[in-house]
């Protein structure tokens, strides 16, 4: 089993649909929960940074965390063709630890 | 500040050959992270740096790929004798312990012909 699972996509959706993006992993010792954005052919941005359970807010962007669970999801509201890109989920038990990523969702937000 | 810097940007070498790649984290960020990403693919974790300890290095697949540190600065890849599966996307990452966030360069694109 791997630690962290995402589904790959390819996810469509038409401007102005709120997005829900997921991961779930098997490692209760995760505690540090991270989603990146990467565009093509560039290197992930780091969207949202979580400590711990509960929900995170950051303009169109929430990260939520359900660690009784095992499952986070990051909210993309009013969603914009430029949010097209691929999603990176990222965990880990430590800062100072490994890091453990999703394979990442392919997102296109249609005009 | 700037952000973390990678070279070359891309990279194309025959197979057998040698490479290096270079990575120069955030200032002041004690822990750097070499990862691969093969097209298509989500990341694979290769080696991790923390300040003066002893490297990660569990994520090597194999002999051929190394990697250095010296202190808290430059990092540099190497992978020997490359083959074409070793073709991919070359990311580094840098972070504080303290925080946690990694923070990316733009990768290395390598292709071995």
């Amino acid at each position: 089993q791997k630690e962290v699972e995402q589904d790959p996509g390819p996810l469509s959706v038409p401007e102005g649909a709120i997005v829900s993006l997921n991961c779930t992993y098997s490692n209760s010792a995760f505690q540090y929960f991270m989603w990146y954005r990467q565009y093509s052919r560039k290197g992930p941005e780091l969207l949202m940074y979580t400590y711990s359970s509960g929900n995170k807010e950051d303009g169109r962007f929430t990260a939520q965390v359900d660690k009784s669970s095992k499952y986070i999801s990051l909210f993309i509201r009013d969603s914009q063709p430029s949010d097209s890109a691929t999603y990176l989920c990222a965990m880990s038990a430590n800062t100072g630890n490994q890091f453990y990523f999703g394979t990442g969702t392919s997102l296109t937000v249609i005009p | 500040g700037a952000g973390v810097s990678q070279s070359p940007s891309n990279k194309v070498t025959e197979k057998g050959k040698d490479v290096e790649l270079r990575c120069d984290p955030i200032s002041g960020h004690t822990a750097l992270y070499w990862y691969r990403q093969r097209l298509g693919q989500g990341l694979e974790f290769l080696i991790y740096f923390q300040g003066n300890s002893a490297p990660d290095k569990s994520g090597l697949p194999s002999d051929r790929f190394s990697a250095e540190r010296t202190g808290e600065s430059v990092s540099t890849l190497t992978i020997q004798r490359t083959q074409q599966e070793d073709s991919a996307v070359y990311l580094c990452a840098s972070s504080r312990p303290s925080l946690g966030e990694q923070f990316f360069g733009p990768g290395t694109r390598l292709t071995v012909l």
